[in-house]
């Protein structure tokens, strides 16, 4: 199975700032990566598809890079709605795998 | 707009067996793979199965042999019958569609404890 590291695993952060989320897979994966927000009681949102891809509707301030085993979700300016979990999965192959998750928190 | 919509969550004692839906809408549903993912209580995110858009399925080892998968396209629903339930199956069950798991349900509920 293909294990996906992720880290920090929380962090605190204002509103304003810029975070940044890794995930790293055991072995290449290509781009088949995406990028979720979940809320407490709520779906999960694919945030990146493709590990860089925008998904349609979601504001700028996401973005996504990375290909092979190194990915990085970046939110460039942390506005008060983003303060959730984050996680990633990879879709290379099965099993799918997730990252254990982020919780961002307010600082 | 997509939607998919889980039920059949319930309290469960182990051994017991439980029938999770998830019911979808918005988009052509036979077109699509499906999957099923979990949660344990504080815990990450866990594939459990996929069923393919011709109904080959594949599982995860921890539910293998025990959970079966299945859809029903003119019902627009996909489905997870659990057998021999024991309490590490006790999680959020979401269903989410595509390879790609791009959309999911919001979850529900399945506690096995005696």
């Amino acid at each position: 199975d293909i294990q996906m590291t992720q880290s920090p695993s929380s962090l605190s952060a204002s509103v304003g700032d810029r975070v940044t989320i890794t995930c790293r897979a055991s072995q290449g994966i290509r781009n088949d990566l995406g990028w979720y927000q979940q809320r407490p009681g709520k779906a999960p949102k694919r945030l990146i598809y493709a590990a860089s891809t925008l998904q349609s509707g979601v504001p700028s301030r996401f973005s996504g890079s990375g290909s092979g085993t190194e990915f990085t979700l970046t939110i460039s300016s942390l506005q008060p709605e983003d303060f959730a979990t984050y996680f990633c999965l990879q879709h290379n192959t099965y099993p799918r795998t997730f990252g254990q998750g982020t919780k961002v928190e307010i600082k | 707009q997509v939607q998919l919509v889980e039920s059949g969550g319930d309290l469960v004692k182990p051994g017991g067996s439980l029938r999770l839906s998830c019911a979808v809408s918005g988009f052509t549903f036979s077109d699509y793979y499906m999957n099923w993912i979990r949660q344990a209580p504080g815990k990450g995110l866990e594939w459990v199965s996929y069923i393919s858009t011709s109904g080959y399925t594949n599982s995860a080892d921890s539910v293998k042999g025990r959970f079966t998968t299945s859809r029903d396209n003119a019902k627009n629903s996909l489905y997870l019958q659990m057998d021999s339930l024991t309490v590490e199956d006790t999680a959020v069950y979401y269903c989410a569609r595509g390879g790609s798991s791009d959309y999911w349900g919001q979850g529900t509920l399945v506690t096995v404890s005696s």
